[in-house]
């Protein structure tokens, strides 16, 4: 079956840049789509179509793609964005989702 | 304001069924594939189940495939999951989520928990 792989946990400072990694065999070939989720709340869709946002998603949430590797970057990251985030894509006809990584703002 | 309440979950022993629900306000329903995604407790995402939003075409995780069934009722903005033969690893919350490829799951309800257990 398909796999996404995340870093589980990653740190970063305030107002510092911090990048979040999703592998997966020819994720290039597919759409990327990155969720945050905030203890206690529903998932919040951040990013879809590898790289758009939308509506009401600040710009300092940003996705990228190369090869095989989606990339979730905050750019000046506030306390605030202290979340697990999940990359998603889909394989044929199934959803799948990473398992997610567990941002920590020092 | 657009707004996805579930509903029907529930404590269920093993074996057990369940049947949960998804009331959807605030868009055309018909429109949008609609999809349920759980996570069990300190777990991930795990999706589970989409229906089409045309053409009536369903969509199963493979653990799911002969005991789950999702179903809508386009005419009550409803989505449906009937859950059968219940198993302890099902136990999770249960999100009904709005689209799908190619677009995301922009909106999410609040979730409804299943917990089987005797």
């Amino acid at each position: 079956s398909y796999e996404l792989t995340q870093p589980p946990s990653v740190s970063v400072s305030p107002g510092q840049t911090v990048s979040i990694t999703c592998s997966g065999d020819k994720l290039g070939d597919k759409y990327a789509y990155w969720y945050q989720q905030k203890p206690g709340q529903s998932p919040v869709l951040l990013i879809y179509q590898n790289t758009k946002r939308p509506s009401g998603i600040p710009e300092r949430f940003s996705g990228s793609t190369s090869g095989n590797t989606a990339t979730l970057t905050i750019s000046g990251t506030q306390p605030m964005d202290e979340a697990d985030y999940y990359c998603q894509a889909w394989d044929s006809t199934t959803v799948v989702f990473g398992g997610g990584t567990e941002l920590t703002v020092l | 304001e657009v707004q996805l309440l579930e509903s029907g979950g529930g404590l269920v022993q093993p074996g057990g069924s369940l049947r949960l629900s998804c009331a959807a306000s605030g868009f055309t329903f018909s429109n949008y594939a609609m999809s349920w995604v759980r996570q069990a407790p300190g777990k991930g995402l795990e999706w589970v189940s989409t229906f089409s939003g045309s053409g009536g075409d369903t969509y199963y995780r493979d653990s799911v495939k002969d005991r789950f069934t999702v179903s809508r009722d386009n005419s009550k903005n409803s989505l449906y999951l009937q859950m059968n033969s219940l198993r302890a690893e099902d136990t999770a919350l249960y999100y009904c989520a709005r689209g799908t490829n190619p677009n995301g799951m922009g909106v999410w309800g609040q979730g409804t928990t299943v917990i089987v257990s005797s």
